[in-house]
C-alpha cells in the first residue's frame, strides 16, 4: 500500500494528451514539492519533473507537472509510442521523515 | 559525464548481511546529497535511505531503520548502503541515486541497479 495514491493504468493514442494523477494528504504533497520519474521496461527511473512543475534539462515540453492542494498530475501531450511506460510520482512526508512514492502508473499507447 | 555504478548485490540468506557500494565519477560527489531506492521484482518504487552530502544527516524508510546504514566516503567517491538482519521482503533491485541541486528528494541520475535476493 503506497502512501501517494495511483491509478494502475492509463491509455491512449499517438497524438492525444492524458493526464496521471497522483493523490496525497498534508504531510507530503500538502507541505512539499511533488516529482515524477518515467521507467521504461528494464531500465532505471528517469527524473521527468521535479519542484512540481520543473523539467530537467532534454525533457520534451510535452510533459507537464502542476500541483493543487494534497493533488498533483503529470500531463502528457502529443502522446508518442516511445512515451509506453511506467510513471511514478513521489514526495517528501513529513511525518514519516522519508521519500514516498507513489505505486505508479503503467501507461499504454493504443 | 555523471555515472552511478552499483556493485554488491548477490544471494543471501535470510539473516545475512551484505554492503552494497555505488561509485559515482563526472561530478563533485561531495556536494550532493544521495539516496538508496529499491524496487522488488514487477513491483514499485520504494525509497530506502538518504544521506546529505557531508554525510552528517541520514534518514531511512521505518522498514530499513535499525537494520540498514548508509553513509558515504566523500575521499573515494562512493556511497555505501550496510544491510544487515536481511529479510526475505529486502528482495530488490537497489538503485543509488544523485538528489538534484537545489531539490534534495529529487533523483537526477540513477545508477543501472544491483539485485539483492534473500533466499535460503
Amino acid at each position: 500500500q503506497s502512501v501517494l495514491t495511483q491509478a494502475p493504468s492509463a491509455s491512449g493514442t499517438p497524438g492525444q494528451r492524458v493526464t496521471i494523477s497522483c493523490s496525497g494528504s498534508s504531510s507530503n504533497i500538502g507541505s512539499n514539492t511533488v516529482n515524477w520519474y518515467q521507467q521504461l521496461p528494464g531500465t532505471a527511473p528517469k527524473l521527468l519533473i521535479y519542484i512540481n512543475n520543473q523539467r530537467p534539462s532534454g525533457v520534451p515540453d510535452r510533459f507537464s507537472g502542476s500541483k493543487s492542494g494534497t493533488s498533483a498530475s503529470l500531463a502528457i501531450s502529443g502522446l508518442q509510442s516511445e512515451d509506453e511506460a511506467d510513471y511514478y510520482c513521489a514526495a517528501w512526508d513529513d511525518s514519516l521523515n522519508g521519500v514516498v512514492f507513489g505505486g505508479g502508473t503503467k501507461l499504454t499507447v493504443l | 559525464e555523471v555515472q552511478l555504478v552499483e556493485s554488491g548485490g548477490g544471494l543471501v540468506q535470510p539473516g545475512g548481511s551484505l554492503r552494497l557500494s555505488c561509485a559515482a565519477s563526472g561530478f563533485t560527489f561531495s556536494s550532493y546529497w544521495m539516496h538508496w531506492v529499491r524496487q522488488a521484482p514487477g513491483k514499485g518504487l520504494v525509497w530506502v535511505s538518504r544521506i546529505r552530502s557531508d554525510g552528517s544527516t541520514t534518514n531511512y524508510a521505518d522498514s530499513v531503520k535499525g537494520r540498514f546504514t548508509i553513509s558515504r566516503d566523500n575521499a573515494k567517491n562512493t556511497l555505501y548502503l550496510q544491510m544487515n538482519s536481511l529479510r526475505v521482503e529486502d528482495t530488490a533491485a537497489y538503485y543509488c541515486a544523485r538528489a538534484a541541486t537545489g531539490a534534495p528528494n529529487a533523483n537526477d541520475y540513477w545508477g543501472q541497479g544491483t539485485l539483492v535476493t534473500v533466499s535460503s
